[in-house]
């Protein structure tokens, strides 16, 4: 079935520095979206895009929806304390109408004050 | 502004028990889906379904029985409770071409 390939799988890193995380899939996304986890709830939304190219800002997030459109990235910039959890990409596959959506493996966020 | 609501959060079965467990939205979103989340392994698709009365299979739909009758409910349903099921499960909805809304999770242990 697909799959998507999230890396890295987890990072540890500065207060202040900037965070870049990517998935990449063997075929063709309509969509990517993007999500965080934090302990105990369930994943929360950041980022969703729909057009191959397209970059979209959310605060210090930003995402990108790779040009083959099958490839994403998400970027933090300045990265504070409570950037800490689990960041998941997600997408959905060209031709399944809109609505099934696979995950990535996540990637963990550290971050030392 | 409830959202998605799931209910238990956390529940113990014994072996070959069965049990259900429910997703509630208030949002009229149209799809609705479960999935179970396991360490290291991100979140993977049980069911889903696209409105009441339709269903499909996801990824790992062995031993999980769905059913949509209303637009508001989606209930899962262990049918002989595995050890191989302890997870967390979350269910999930969104209109068409929007982004899921997650519940908080059921922690579900199998003894």
């Amino acid at each position: 079935g697909q799959q998507l390939n999230q890396s890295p799988q987890s990072m540890f890193i500065q207060e202040g520095e900037d965070v870049s995380m990517n998935c990449t899939s063997s075929s063709i996304f309509n969509t990517w979206l993007w999500y965080k986890q934090e302990p105990g709830e369930g994943p929360v939304l950041l980022i969703a895009l729909y057009k191959a190219g397209e970059l979209t800002s959310n605060g210090r997030l930003t995402a990108q929806f790779g040009i083959t459109r099958k490839d994403s990235f998400l970027n933090i910039s300045a990265s504070i304390p409570s950037d800490v959890g689990i960041y998941f990409c997600a997408g959905r596959p060209s031709g399944t109408g809109g609505f099934k959506t696979i995950f990535g493996a996540g990637t963990r966020l550290f971050v030392k004050a | 502004n409830a959202g998605v609501t799931q209910t238990p959060k956390f529940q113990v079965l014994k072996t070959g028990q069965s049990m259900t467990l429910q997703c509630a939205q208030d949002m009229n979103h149209e799809y609705m889906s479960w999935y179970r989340q396991d360490p290291g392994m991100g979140l993977r698709l049980i069911h889903y379904s696209v409105g009441a009365g339709i269903t499909d299979q996801g990824e790992v739909p062995n031993g999980y029985n769905v059913s949509r009758s209303t637009t508001e409910d989606f209930p899962l349903r262990l049918l002989s409770a595995a050890p191989s099921q302890t997870s967390v499960y979350f269910c999930a909805s969104s209109q068409q071409g929007g982004g899921a809304f997650f519940g908080q999770g059921t922690r579900l242990t199998v003894v």
